[in-house]
């Protein structure tokens, strides 16, 4: 089964960018969309933006103009870049896949998830 | 955007009884071409990720018990657990795909 792990520092400086990697195994990272959800510390979920394996991309527009989504097929890797961060950008930072029904093209839940990686923001 | 708001925002249910969690979202997540509601549920447990429970707001992940169960149409779902075992103290969330993609604000469920 598809299994998702992300990594990627665990602290980063205000004003910097925060870069992150998700490592797909199990499967193919060909023909899904992929997302990247963020949690604050006991806050809700938010969705940040997804890509599928073809390089197209879809964002948050509460933060498209800082955030980046790339795909490495050959190493079965999504990666996520946001820049500028502040102390509101900590959180846990999720990759998942979504459910895509091909025939009818609509891009649906999440599943699986990874199992999340902590970025705090803090000088 | 759907905006998504769950009720209530914590319960504490004893075991063996019923969990009831609502979830309304701001505009209908039922499309007509489909006749299916874009709206699911997980469970998330501490220090781990959400765990896929239903989806379509009734179909039953696999592996998941028939404990859970899913209902509702247009703007507003239950997420109901009918015999509570301590096994389900987590935070639930509902989630509409409908739009975009956005969560309600989470349903603490913890053991009385």
């Amino acid at each position: 089964q598809v299994q998702l792990q992300e990594s990627g520092p665990g602290l980063v400086k205000p004003s910097e960018t925060l870069s992150l990697t998700c490592s797909v195994s199990g499967g193919s990272i060909s023909s899904y969309y992929w997302s990247w959800i963020r949690q604050p510390p006991g806050k809700g979920l938010e969705w940040i933006g997804y890509i599928y394996y073809s390089r197209s991309t879809k964002y948050n527009p509460s933060l498209k103009s800082r955030v980046t989504m790339s795909i490495d097929s050959s190493k079965n890797q999504l990666s996520l870049k946001l820049t500028s961060v502040t102390a509101a950008d900590t959180a846990v930072y999720y990759c998942a896949r979504h459910h895509y029904d091909i025939l009818t093209g609509q891009i649906n839940w999440f599943d699986p998830w990874g199992q999340g990686t902590l970025v705090t923001v803090s000088s | 955007d759907i905006v998504m708001t769950q009720s209530p925002d914590s319960l504490a249910v004893s075991l063996g009884e019923r969990a009831t969690i609502n979830c309304k979202s701001s505009q209908s997540v039922l499309y007509t071409a489909n006749s299916k509601n874009h709206l699911a549920w997980y469970q998330q447990k501490p220090g781990q990720s959400p765990k896929l429970l239903i989806y379509w707001a009734s179909t039953r992940e696999s592996g998941v018990p028939d404990r859970f169960s899913g209902s509702g149409s247009g703007t507003d779902f239950t997420l109901t657990i009918s015999s509570l075992q301590a096994e389900d103290a987590a935070v639930y969330y509902c989630h509409q795909y409908y739009d975009s993609w956005t969560f309600g604000q989470g349903t603490k469920l913890e053991i009385k």
